[in-house]
């Protein structure tokens, strides 16, 4: 399973675009790279994954350069409610596991 | 998209006892997962349920002390036995639909508290 490294925390005010890289180094041809959002005391929820090139959906946008070693989570415009634990997962169809996930503090 | 259900939601335990948490699933999946979250931590993973057959259990984590069982496609159970205070922890089911890779859905988790 290819492991990732990420920000441990980041904070940013409201109303920017917010940036979460994450390094995999050893991702493998068929594995994709998936993004998750936790809040406190509810499970992980599902934000976007992608394999290549860039993903946009109506919540965030992710961007993966050609080697795939890394990937970068984009939010437009946090507000206070993004504040939240971001975890970036490398995986296919198999058992996927978490790595250290990334706090995001939005500031008023 | 899949709606996971778990029972209980929360729950406060002696030493020494067992408890058992239901994952009820509201679509067929193809695969099902338990993980386990300390406070302020990630999520570890536990193990695989296999649909009837055992789990497939991740190093640190043993039959004996995290029985699984899943009689089906939709419904896994995830049991605690003879708890201690180091046990205290979240416990979240997951499942992955088929056809979506890396996507998975969880539930909202069963806090369990060891006295």
């Amino acid at each position: 399973l290819a492991k990732t490294t990420q920000p441990i925390s980041m904070d940013s005010y409201e109303g920017q675009e917010v940036n979460i890289t994450c390094s995999h180094n050893n991702i493998a041809t068929n594995d994709y790279i998936t993004w998750y959002q936790q809040f406190p005391s509810q499970g992980p929820r599902f934000i976007i994954q992608g394999y290549k090139t860039k993903v946009t959906n109506e919540v965030a946008s992710l961007f993966i350069p050609a080697d795939r070693k890394s990937s970068t989570l984009s939010l437009p415009r946090v507000s206070l409610s993004d504040t939240a634990v971001y975890y970036c997962l490398v995986g296919g169809y198999q058992k996927v596991t978490f790595g250290t996930g990334t706090k995001l503090q939005v500031i008023p | 998209s899949a709606v996971i259900s778990q029972k209980p939601s929360r729950d406060i335990c002696q030493r020494g006892t067992s408890l058992t948490i239901q994952c009820q699933v509201d679509s067929q999946v193809t695969m099902m997962f338990w993980y386990r979250q300390q406070p302020g931590q990630s999520l570890t993973l536990i193990a695989t349920a296999n649909q009837g057959s055992e789990a497939t259990y991740e190093s640190g984590f043993v039959i004996d002390k995290f029985p699984i069982s899943r009689p089906n496609l939709t419904f896994s159970t995830l049991t605690v036995s003879n708890m201690s205070p180091e046990d205290s922890s979240i416990y979240l089911c997951s499942a992955r639909l088929a056809g979506a890779p890396g996507e998975l859905f969880f539930g909202e988790g069963s806090r369990l508290t060891v006295l």
